[in-house]
């Protein structure tokens, strides 16, 4: 089975820009959530989608929106870029069900300059 | 108070030894709980999960829950230098929703 695949790997962005970042779940995985990774903060939860519908949203400003297509796959954007946006954006899909553990995908690197 | 603790490290411990790794949460009505491994520059890895009170094992890791005191721990027996990483301990409350601890820094010395 092919792994969580994130696109693109990498992103230099300037400020007050947008972004969009991709992510492909893992055949079969209807549940994808994603995460920001800072230094500082750790891994912090930015929202979940399940069958095209976000279910769960982390505490993070409207410029950071998401969205599910039919075929599980999701994007996520983040306009107004700000320096503070500057992480590692970690996708992870999932069986549904509290029991299932997450699949990272390797993530996109964003820096905003 | 944080939903997921812990110790952020770093933890260093003789090659060959046992790593004790411990995380705390907040939420008593949490089902699942994970522990990730993550390698620098990489992202998490799924390593144990466990669900009930008591110990499960798998190779040289040990994943330890106690839902009364609100505890999960993992073991690492036979340390490598390999195991060098940052571990991540993850709670499910239910929601769909994990949520991760700051990661304790592991350092396995030769």
């Amino acid at each position: 089975k092919a792994g969580v695949t994130q696109t693109p790997r990498y992103l230099i962005k300037t400020r007050g820009q947008q972004v969009t970042l991709s992510c492909s779940p893992i055949s079969g995985h209807r549940s994808v959530s994603w995460y920001q990774q800072t230094p500082g903060q750790g891994l912090q939860f930015l929202f979940e989608y399940f069958s095209e519908t976000q279910r769960n949203k982390g505490n993070f400003p409207g410029r950071f929106s998401g969205r599910q297509f039919s075929n599980s796959r999701s994007e996520m954007n983040v306009s107004t870029l700000e320096l503070g946006d500057s992480a590692l954006y970690l996708c992870a899909s999932s069986e549904e069900g509290p029991y299932y553990g997450y699949t990272f995908g390797s993530g996109t690197r964003l820096t905003v300059v | 108070q944080k939903e997921v603790e812990q110790n952020s490290g770093p933890l260093s411990v003789p090659e060959g030894a046992i790593a004790s790794l411990n995380c705390t949460y907040s939420d008593r009505g949490s089902q699942s709980f994970f522990w990730y491994r993550q390698y620098s520059g990489k992202s998490p890895e799924l390593i144990m999960s466990i669900y009930s009170n008591g110990d499960k094992e798998d190779g040289r890791f040990t994943a330890q829950l106690n839902k009364a005191s609100q505890y999960v721990s993992l073991l690492i027996r036979d340390s490598q230098p390999s195991d060098s990483a940052t571990y991540l301990c993850a709670v499910n409350g239910g929601a769909q929703k994990l949520v991760f601890g700051q990661g304790t820094r592991l350092t396995i010395n030769p």
